[in-house]
């Protein structure tokens, strides 16, 4: 069975930092791309990043680029964001959430969700 | 920054069928597939609908997925009270680099 387990969320600062982890198990890891989608609350789903099985593409949303960072350590099997210069309307819950093998999408399963709120 | 456009709402009495449309562009529907997610009250979304017509694992065939140029529809066949959710479509956009974008999402009520 796949799981996907996200841990990192919290309490930041504007302007503050934060990384977030998504521990992989079930599927070997290696050969998936993968995805994190964030949802602010009581709005939609928005997309937020991807990257490739070998971390050789990544993809970001232009609200995201040039302030968050995705990687991934294969050997560890984890999904990582890197998050910086965070304001309030990065509040969301992130879920992290695989590809099928050869493609970003679709996007299935999810994990279940890490909240992350930007308050002083 | 949705650049797929779904209707807010729709509704139906159990056993009616319901019909979710999303639209978008040349650059992402137009040159996609299109998927559908249905996220449950207070859960992960799930993949409902894939490659623009075919049911993810364990889906009902009541539910089905169509596409047109550049708009797309999800319908739901005999509504269960249980199919109260919200229901988002999706699909890879070419412009910008490349991005995967979700539509604004629509809260499907069962009367």
């Amino acid at each position: 069975e796949v799981r996907l387990l996200e841990s990192g969320g919290g309490l930041v600062q504007p302007g503050g930092s934060l990384r977030l982890s998504c521990a992989a198990s079930g599927f070997d890891f290696s050969y998936y791309a993968m995805n994190w989608v964030r949802q602010a609350p009581g709005k939609g789903l928005e997309w937020v990043s991807a990257i490739g099985t070998y971390s050789t593409n990544t993809y970001y949303a232009d609200s995201v680029k040039g302030r968050f960072t995705i990687s991934r350590d294969n050997s560890k099997n984890t999904l990582y964001l890197q998050m910086s210069s965070l304001g309030a309307e990065d509040a969301a819950v992130y879920y992290c959430a695989k590809a099928p093998s050869g493609s970003f999408e679709p996007i299935d399963p999810w994990g279940q969700g890490t909240l992350v709120t930007v308050s002083s | 920054q949705s650049v797929l456009t779904q209707p807010p709402s729709a509704s139906g009495t159990p056993g009616q069928r319901v019909t979710i449309s999303c639209s978008g562009s040349s650059s992402s529907i137009g040159s996609n597939t299109v998927n559908w997610y249905q996220q449950l009250p207070g859960t992960a979304p799930k993949l409902l609908i894939y490659g623009n017509n075919q049911r993810a694992s364990g889906v009902p065939d009541r539910f089905s997925g169509s596409k047109s140029g550049t708009s797309a529809s999800l319908a739901i066949s005999g509504l269960q009270s249980e199919d109260e959710a919200d229901y988002y479509c999706a699909a890879w956009d070419d412009s910008l680099n490349g991005r995967y974008v979700f539509g604004t999402g629509t809260k499907v009520t069962v009367l």
